[in-house]
């Protein structure tokens, strides 16, 4: 099956720096990728969602200045978040779509999850 | 924004029981996808059901759907320990999924 991975696991920073989290899709082409953050014992919240080359789509609510997003290939993109606050600790997990397959739907594959905890 | 609505947000059963989750959504949708998280890990897929299908069975898990009523259930036969877990449902629709608010199902031994 389609393997995704996350890099770090998981990332513990001082408040007012910057955090990059890598996704990548180890064996197939992602035309399209995810983030989502997830709070204790909450769901997963979409927080924006970028194609290749393009510029990402944020949610509602969600700062693009605070959140940047970055999919420069077909198999990676980043998430920055930039000036992290402790408000900002949350599990952080990415997605990533394919439609190189012969399926009747799009199928989306999710990386393991990156902890961030800001102090 | 959140599409999906559970119900119960949190169900705990003796070991052997059965588990039923439910899930209702607002708009159309393509599909709807069925996922269990353990504590602090990530998504596990479970199954999908297509906008045109009204049943789908795997394993121990039989999930429905009634595009009327824009809802699904998860039903889960002679649960097991290791069946603790959060479950959610996801609604895929304008290329993307959306996740409800999840049901933490906890299994006593």
């Amino acid at each position: 099956g389609a393997v995704v991975s996350q890099h770090p696991s998981w990332v513990i920073c001082k408040s007012g720096t910057s955090v990059k989290i890598e996704c990548r899709s180890l064996d197939f082409q992602a035309t399209t990728m995810f983030w989502y953050r997830q709070f204790p014992k909450q769901s997963l919240m979409l927080m924006a969602t970028s194609n290749e080359g393009s510029k990402a789509t944020y949610e509602q609510g969600v700062e693009k200045d605070k959140f940047l997003i970055n999919h420069a290939s077909l198999t990676l993109s980043t998430l920055t978040v930039t000036s992290a606050h402790p408000e900002d600790s949350s599990f952080y997990i990415c997605s990533a779509r394919t439609s190189g397959r012969v399926r009747s739907y799009n199928e989306q594959f999710f990386g393991p999850g990156t902890r961030l905890t800001v102090l | 924004s959140q599409q999906g609505e559970e119900d119960p947000q949190a169900l705990s059963i003796q070991e052997g029981e059965n588990a039923t989750m439910n899930c209702s959504y607002k708009t159309s949708i393509n599909n709807l996808q069925w996922y269990r998280q353990n504590s602090g890990r990530g998504l596990v897929h479970l199954i999908l059901i297509r906008s045109n299908e009204r049943e789908k069975h795997s394993g121990r898990l039989r999930v429905t759907l009634d595009t009327s009523k824009k809802s699904s259930s998860l039903l889960i036969t002679a649960s097991r320990a290791a069946d603790t877990a959060s479950y959610f449902c996801a609604t895929d629709a304008a290329q993307k999924l959306v996740f409800g608010q999840g049901t933490r199902l906890t299994i006593n031994p």
